[in-house]
């Protein structure tokens, strides 16, 4: 079992450039989770997805967007970056709402 | 205004005795609770969970004591070992038992000595 993969492992943008980053739950896991953890910080829920659709969202600007395939994968999109969205974006995938299992993470830097 | 808050940044402790970790939390609407370690280039790995109708919840060399009268949570590690040196990080949940969406703390940086 791979576990959840996330790609790529770093990436670095430029301020007002547009990222995606992707998951791969785990299998059997059709729930997957976005967060993003600041250093020194915990991570910071940015939304959840379930059959497809947005189920639940954080304190997060609409530049933060989301879409979750059939497959169950999913992949987060930044516009407009800022400076101040370099990160460690981690993705969680679940079946449910059941425990959430952590991908090791992208981690997002912005010049 | 955080609403999961872990006061200590780090901790160290001798290999063999017992490291606390502790978690405070403001949102008396959560219902679930569970402890997280981080290495240093993975994602938070579970831990421990335990839910607000429990006061204490046991798994090997982990116990993690819920006192939701001060919403106060804390994490036992007895005894301590030199790979229990990680980062820990408390999270919260309201989802009515179930994990929706997670408020973590800021986390503890345990480390433990030989």
């Amino acid at each position: 079992d791979a576990g959840v993969t996330q790609s790529p492992t770093h990436l670095i943008k430029t301020r007002g450039q547009q990222v995606t980053l992707r998951c791969s739950p785990k299998s059997g896991h059709d729930t997957v989770s976005w967060y993003q953890q600041a250093l020194g910080q915990g991570p910071q829920f940015i939304f959840q997805y379930y059959e497809e659709e947005e189920r639940q969202r954080g304190n997060f600007p609409d530049r933060f967007s989301g879409h979750q395939f059939p497959n169950y994968s999913s992949e987060l999109n930044v516009n407009a970056l800022l400076l101040g969205d370099s990160a460690l974006y981690l993705c969680a995938s679940s079946l449910s709402r059941d425990e959430q299992y952590f991908g090791p993470g992208t981690r997002l830097t912005v010049t | 205004d955080q609403q999961v808050k872990q006061n200590s940044p780090s901790l160290s402790v001798q290999e063999g005795r017992i490291s606390i970790l502790n978690c405070d939390y403001t949102n008396s609407m959560f219902d679930y609770f569970l402890w997280y370690k981080k290495y240093p280039a993975e994602g938070p790995t579970f831990l421990i969970s335990i839910s607000s109708i429990k006061d204490k919840n046991e798994d090997g060399r982990f116990t993690v004591f819920l006192n939701k009268s001060a919403k106060h949570l804390s994490l036992h590690i007895v005894p301590s070992q030199p790979g229990d040196s990680a980062v820990y990080f408390c999270a919260a949940s309201a989802g009515g038992g179930s994990q929706g969406n997670l408020i973590f703390g800021k986390g503890t940086k345990l480390s433990v000595k030989p």
